[in-house]
């Protein structure tokens, strides 16, 4: 099976930049999601790292270390929309998600 | 548009009632998949599909079924058998193979039995 560790809770300022760490233990592994949710909303999705590295999309980058497990998120120029709930996910051909880490932005 | 559709958004039922939770989706994907979500809780899967008549068990699927008769549609039935259905349920379905390996979720169903 698998199981993921992140974070349940962050709390940052407008403009500040805040890293959400996860750590995973799987039986099959193709890449590491990173998916956004808004309360109430649907998740939708962030970024996807199937190798080690850095990607970077705007302001959001996602890092993966296949050798350690592990896996970040960075957001970066903090805005109030970006509060919502992060969640990573182990992507074996179906996802396995983390319990969600809740980003709370402050003014 | 493409996208997929869930309905109803919200939904009532009395316990010991089966219900059905509609799923469409016209991105031609071939995978499928349903997920409960209870209150400050992650995503945990309860079936998917990866091709027309073909389902696997999730990790929660005791007291739901589904069925895969179409390409476009995925109905998962939450029958009287599951001992707590009160959750958001969300539908999502995946394209080929790819380099994001991107999951598109629908709205979501918020069901309440009473």
């Amino acid at each position: 099976g698998q199981s993921l560790e992140q974070p349940s809770e962050v709390t940052a300022v407008e403009g500040a930049i805040v890293q959400i760490n996860c750590t995973y233990q799987t039986s099959g592994f193709y890449g590491l999601s990173w998916y956004q949710q808004h309360d109430g909303g649907a998740p939708t999705f962030l970024s996807y790292n199937a190798l080690d590295g850095l990607e970077e999309t705007g302001r959001f980058s996602s890092f993966l270390s296949r050798s350690d497990s592990y896996g970040y998120l960075l957001l970066q120029e903090l805005q109030m929309k970006d509060s919502a709930s992060y969640f990573c996910a182990v992507n074996d051909y179906k996802l396995s998600f983390g319990a969600g880490t809740t980003v709370t932005v402050r003014a | 548009d493409g996208g997929i559709t869930q309905s109803p958004k919200y939904l009532f039922r009395k316990e010991g009632q089966n219900v059905t939770l509609s799923c469409e989706q016209n991105l031609n994907h071939d995978a499928m998949y349903w997920y409960r979500q209870d209150p400050g809780q992650g995503l945990r899967l309860i079936y998917y599909s990866q091709i027309v008549n073909d389902f696997q068990k999730g990790d929660i699927a005791e007291g739901y079924s589904v069925s895969r008769e179409k390409k476009e549609s995925f109905p998962l039935t939450v029958t009287s058998a599951q001992k707590n259905p009160t959750a958001f349920y969300l539908c999502a379905s995946r394209g080929g193979t790819g380099s994001s390996d991107e999951q598109f979720f629908g709205p979501g169903t918020r069901l309440t039995v009473l």
